[in-house]
């Protein structure tokens, strides 16, 4: 089965600098990579996500990087802030006949410090 | 909407009992799924289902039962509650195989504690 690596597990930055967070999957069928970020005590809430046809897809500060042959995607936020201050999860899925069936990396702790 | 709702939020249960936890929503999705998080472990798949009457097992199904009689409820049973199930339990939500439907949905959780 799919299984779904992340690093790294804390970054701390200041604010205002750049935070990139990499994730590699094991599953050459996966074709949709979401990005969740969740607040202490919150559900996770989806950011951005990119499916295997699209290399790169930009949401104003953050962006997300797919490299199929590589088996990794990426996720960068540029000038960050405090409020950017959480958890966040890399996931991937594969065909659409497994409906909900996400594997999540193991989370990174993201601390911008002001 | 309502979205996706969870019951109950906080459970502390004792080794053996067992329970269940109810997920709805009122989105009129076909796929559900039950995840747990630990600390340090990210969010693990338990049990999914991609509609009424059809289920299968994720990454972690032990001591967990599941069945999806309705295409809005999905609950999950806990047979005989384990301390190592203390754990936060996300139930979640999402359209069928639509490029447009991949997103999944949350529900606020539930805390779970077994003593």
């Amino acid at each position: 089965g799919e299984n779904v690596e992340q690093h790294p597990s804390t970054l701390s930055v200041q604010e205002g600098d750049s935070a990139v967070i990499k994730c590699t999957y094991s599953d050459s069928a996966s074709n949709y990579f979401p990005w969740y970020k969740q607040e202490l005590g919150k559900r996770p809430q989806l950011i951005i996500d990119i499916r295997s046809n699209v290399g790169e897809k930009k949401d104003q500060r953050i962006a997300v990087t797919l490299n199929k042959t590589a088996k990794h995607f990426s996720l960068h936020i540029t000038e960050t802030q405090p409020e950017d201050s959480a958890v966040y999860f890399c996931a991937a899925r594969g065909i659409y006949n497994q409906g909900g069936k996400l594997i999540f990396g193991q989370g990174t702790e993201l601390s911008v410090k002001p | 909407n309502a979205g996706v709702t969870q019951t109950p939020k906080f459970q502390v249960l004792k080794t053996g009992q067992s329970m269940t936890l109810q997920c709805a929503q009122d989105m009129n999705h076909e796929y559900m799924s039950w995840y747990r998080q630990d600390p340090g472990m990210g969010l693990r798949l338990i049990h999914y289902s991609v509609g009424a009457g059809i289920t299968d097992q994720g990454e972690v199904p032990n001591g967990y039962n599941v069945s999806r009689s309705t295409t809005e409820d999905f609950p999950l049973r806990l047979l005989s509650a384990a301390p190592s199930q203390t754990s936060v339990y996300f139930c979640a939500s999402s359209y069928g195989g639509r490029p447009s439907g991949n997103t999944i949905y949350f529900g606020e959780g539930s805390w779970l504690t077994v003593v």
